[in-house]
């Protein structure tokens, strides 16, 4: 089993939709979440953290079910520029590795 | 801008070649990692650096190897080159080694192994 998992897509959903992407982690001692968004042929970027009792920026809430080792993102009322790759990141708290990346989930936000 | 800066941006190699990959890190950061991001795939731990040793490494053969200079700038060399080398190599800088630092990418570098 893969470290961090995610949703395959991609998802394509018309503007002002609501879509949810989900991602689960194998190691239960992990310590710290993230979502990044990655643009096409573009670096990664920090989304938001992810924290236990849940947390929202705007039109994105994120959730963390430690019991069930499972992450979500919420997108709500899309936007044509949310169109991208979101990668989830867990921190496996492992000795110079501190970051696991999922494959990631694509995004495209069709007008 | 995240203030990490990579060179070059794009380099073409034959199999059996080496490359070096360099990076800038974010002024105040003293912890540099590197990423092999193949297409459709998320970006795979390669090693880090903390204060100019490895802190650290992933599931990578020796032929990579890396340093960190005394200004926390980093270099990424990958010898023998193999036409599964090919991707998308990302440098990310943070301010510690534990785990609560969020990572801050450059542009990265997009190596063809032809």
């Amino acid at each position: 089993r893969k470290e961090v998992e995610q949703d395959p897509g991609p998802f394509n959903v018309p503007e002002g939709a609501t879509v949810a992407f989900n991602c689960t982690y194998s190691n239960s001692a992990s310590q710290s979440f993230f979502w990044y968004r990655q643009d096409c042929r573009k670096e990664p970027k920090l989304l938001m953290s992810v924290y236990s009792s849940g947390n929202e920026d705007g039109r994105f809430t994120a959730q963390l079910n430690r019991a069930s080792q499972y992450i979500s993102l919420l997108i709500r009322d899309s936007k044509l520029s949310d169109s991208a790759t979101y990668l989830c990141v867990v921190n496996v708290n492992n000795y110079g590795q501190n970051f696991v990346f999922g494959p990631g989930t694509r995004l495209s936000v069709l007008p | 801008e995240t203030g990490v800066t990579q060179s070059p941006t794009h380099l073409i190699k034959t199999r059996g070649q080496q490359v070096t990959l360099r990076c800038s890190s974010q002024s105040g950061h003293n912890t540099v990692s590197w990423y092999q991001q193949a297409l459709g795939q998320g970006p795979q731990f390669i090693f880090q650096y903390y204060r100019e040793e490895e802190n650290g490494r992933g599931n990578f053969p020796p032929r990579f190897s890396g340093l960190q200079f005394p200004n926390y700038s980093s270099e990424l060399n990958v010898n023998a080159l193999e036409l599964d080398d090919s991707a998308l190599y990302l440098c990310a800088s943070s301010l510690a080694r534990d785990g609560n630092e969020k990572l801050f990418f450059g542009s990265g570098t997009q190596l063809s192994v032809l």
